[in-house]
């Protein structure tokens, strides 16, 4: 499928490193959201963007600073991430009007 | 906010059986409650949803009914197959908000 990527898959990274996760939807939608899933837990939205413009923070911590440059693109910026931050990072997008959201392969975190 | 519960969170079934799985939600506003599937290593996939309008929605295999009153909805899979060995999840949103809250997710196990 290549209606939503996720770059990279996988990633191992320091607790005093910076990365970022990059999202892109070819889906013409405007709504994009990062959730993360963890082990044994529900699915966690983290950010909502609808039509660029960020209407949801669920408390995430400011470690976490996404960036969304237009209806496309996500990115979810990393830096002095925690080992407990590991989990799975996915990407959806989904079209304002219609609630069906549509997932990325998401990118497997490792902190260290 | 909304809170989602689901249950059980493992399920064993023989091949040919049928396997039903529940949440509850907290949520009276929340009026739109999707269903996805997660296999090993990849993306959660939309397989079936119910708007609040309705108490009971078919597709082949599957079907999911609602009960707005007390507040659960549960997903129905008949005649069982081990491809439909996978990580289920229950969502439940309000319209045009743009957020979900996803149940803890069900892992299902089809023996052949």
């Amino acid at each position: 499928e290549t209606g939503v990527t996720q770059t990279p898959r996988h990633l191992v990274m320091g607790m005093t490193n910076k990365k970022s996760l990059k999202c892109e939807q070819h889906l013409g939608h405007n709504a994009m959201y990062w959730y993360k899933q963890s082990a044994k837990k529900p699915l966690e939205l983290m950010f909502v963007y609808n039509f660029k413009e960020q209407t949801e923070n669920n408390s995430v911590p400011s470690r976490f600073s996404p960036e969304c440059p237009n209806s496309s693109h996500l990115f979810l910026h990393l830096h002095t991430l925690q080992p407990e931050d590991s989990a799975l990072y996915l990407c959806a997008s989904s079209q304002e009007g219609s609630d069906t959201q549509y997932f990325g392969p998401g990118t497997r975190l490792t902190v260290l | 906010g909304e809170n989602v519960e689901q249950h059980p969170s493992t399920l064993s079934v023989q091949e040919g059986d049928s396997a039903v799985i529940k949440c509850t939600y907290s949520d009276s506003a929340s009026n739109y409650f999707p269903w996805y599937k997660q296999e090993l290593g990849k993306r959660p996939q939309l397989i079936i949803d119910i708007r609040s309008n309705v108490g009971e929605k078919k597709d082949q295999r599957i079907a999911v009914t609602l009960n707005k009153t007390a507040k659960h909805f549960s997903l129905h899979i008949t005649e069982t197959q081990p491809e439909d060995s996978a990580v289920y999840f229950c969502a439940a949103s309000v319209d045009n908000f743009n957020k979900f809250y996803f149940g803890s997710g069900t892992k299902l196990n089809v023996k052949p």
